[in-house]
């Protein structure tokens, strides 16, 4: 299965400011997703990260607040733009080789902190 | 929307007990999947069901895919401290994969 390489694995920010995350696979896969898990609870879709056009969001996420770029088959990232305390959360990458059929392997999480 | 209900949501049980997770929806999934999570960890997949009355076993682990494909099970069979953690179902309705809440599992030693 592939390994996901995710940085940073935690940041506290300051209010106003924006994140960037990075994903990085050690192989090429097909899909990269972005997720958030607030502490303790399961996980969220953000957006399907598509190579070469824009990522599709899920209800609820917008490409103003969370921009995503896939410039290639390995690569990932995620801005958490103009963060408030309710932005604070984890956030998982995470890719799939066949399809989602055969499951996700993921990253292993930024713990972002905004105060 | 199709959703994942997983029951129950908190277990704390004692080492060497046998338990019992259960995940059902109200519509067909064409595979089931159950991750477990550490903290500070990603999931991590254990097992894929894609056959209806399906039953895979993985060591003390043993998963179980409804004959319908709504809802599937995982039992665990004489509890390690080990196997604390938070287990999820997820279902692919499409390319993209649905998690339930969330059981988290606390086994006392």
């Amino acid at each position: 299965s592939a390994v996901i390489s995710q940085k940073p694995s935690r940041d506290i920010c300051q209010r106003g400011t924006s994140l960037t995350i990075q994903c990085q696979v050690d192989s090429q896969v097909t899909m990269m997703f972005w997720y958030r898990q607030q502490p303790g609870q399961s996980l969220t879709l953000i957006a399907t990260a598509n190579q070469g056009s824009e990522a599709t969001y899920e209800s609820g996420f917008v490409i103003d607040k969370f921009p995503i770029s896939r410039p290639n088959l390995t690569f990932s990232t995620l801005t958490v733009s103009n963060m408030s305390p309710e932005d604070s959360s984890i956030y998982l990458c995470s890719a799939s080789l066949g399809g989602a059929y055969y499951g996700y392997t993921f990253g292993s999480g930024t713990r972002l902190t905004v105060v | 929307t199709q959703l994942l209900e997983q029951s129950p949501q908190f277990l704390s049980i004692q080492e060497g007990e046998n338990l019992t997770v259960y995940c059902n929806s109200s519509s067909v999934f064409s595979s089931l999947q159950w991750y477990r999570q550490e903290p500070g960890e990603g999931p991590v997949l254990l097992v894929t069901v894609v056959t209806g009355g399906e039953v895979k076993k993985l060591k003390r682990l043993t998963f179980q895919f409804g004959d319908a494909r709504k809802d599937s099970s995982l039992h665990i069979t004489a509890a390690q401290p080990g196997d604390t953690g938070l287990y999820l179902c997820a279902g692919a309705p499409y390319d993209k994969i649905i998690f339930g809440k969330g059981t988290r599992l606390h086994i006392l030693p």
